[in-house]
């Protein structure tokens, strides 16, 4: 089954850009995964789908400044132009025919 | 516009059951899976179950094989889970949300929150 590592935290200034990263184990490179990030006390919210050739495609109503890119194993969710409310957990998923997976999220921070 | 509201969380002692329903409205909801996911306290998400849009095909975690059954009545727009045998582990807020197939879990609802304590 598809196993997904990202790193617990990140942190970036207000305005600034971030790159959070998730990586796909191997032997599972090819798969599509989906990006969501979960403001505090809120519900996940999805953000997009990221194909393993790298394209994407977002959900409705999610800002450009959201983007993701990346091909093979590791896959990238960049935030331009950050914003306060960007603070939240973002979670990388895929999934096979019988499984679903979620990262370990990670924990972005605006300073 | 899509919703899916999720209801029947409670409190309930180590070896008891509960079942949570998710109501749906605002797509054609026979013609998409559907799955549940928990997050417990402080933790992050865990995928729990799916179910396809006809309901003949399910799948289940591990850590709740045996003991949960995922279910929908198309004619009702609800999906349900039949939580058995809960265990302090358990205890979590369970989301429903809706599958894009090739794209992922595309919404979710706001959550039911289920404590499994004596």
């Amino acid at each position: 089954q598809p196993v997904l590592t990202q790193s617990s935290s990140a942190s970036a200034s207000l305005g600034s850009s971030v790159k959070i990263t998730c990586t796909l184990a191997s032997g599972h490179s090819g798969y599509i995964i989906a990006w969501h990030h979960q403001q505090p006390g809120k519900a996940p919210r999805y953000l997009m789908k990221l194909e393993g050739s790298g394209s994407f495609n977002k959900g409705s109503g999610v800002p450009d400044r959201f983007s993701g890119s990346g091909s093979g194993a590791d896959r990238y969710l960049t935030i331009s132009n950050l914003q306060s409310e960007d603070e939240a957990d973002y979670y990388c998923e895929t999934w096979d025919t019988k499984v679903r997976v979620f990262g370990g999220g990670t924990k972005l921070t605006v300073l | 516009e899509v919703q899916l509201v999720e209801s029947g969380g409670d409190l309930v002692q180590p070896g008891g059951s509960l079942r949570l329903s998710c109501a749906a409205s605002g797509f054609s909801f026979s013609s998409y899976g559907m799955t549940w996911v928990r997050q417990a306290p402080g933790k992050g998400l865990e995928w729990v179950s799916s179910i396809s849009g006809s309901g003949g095909s399910t799948h289940y975690a591990d850590s709740v094989k045996g003991r949960f059954t995922i279910s929908r009545d198309n004619s009702k727009n609800t999906l349900y889970l039949q939580m058995n045998s809960l265990r302090a582990e358990d205890t979590a807020v369970y989301y429903c949300a809706k599958v894009q197939s090739a794209a992922g879990t595309d919404f979710w609802g706001q959550g039911t929150l289920v404590t499994v304590s004596s």
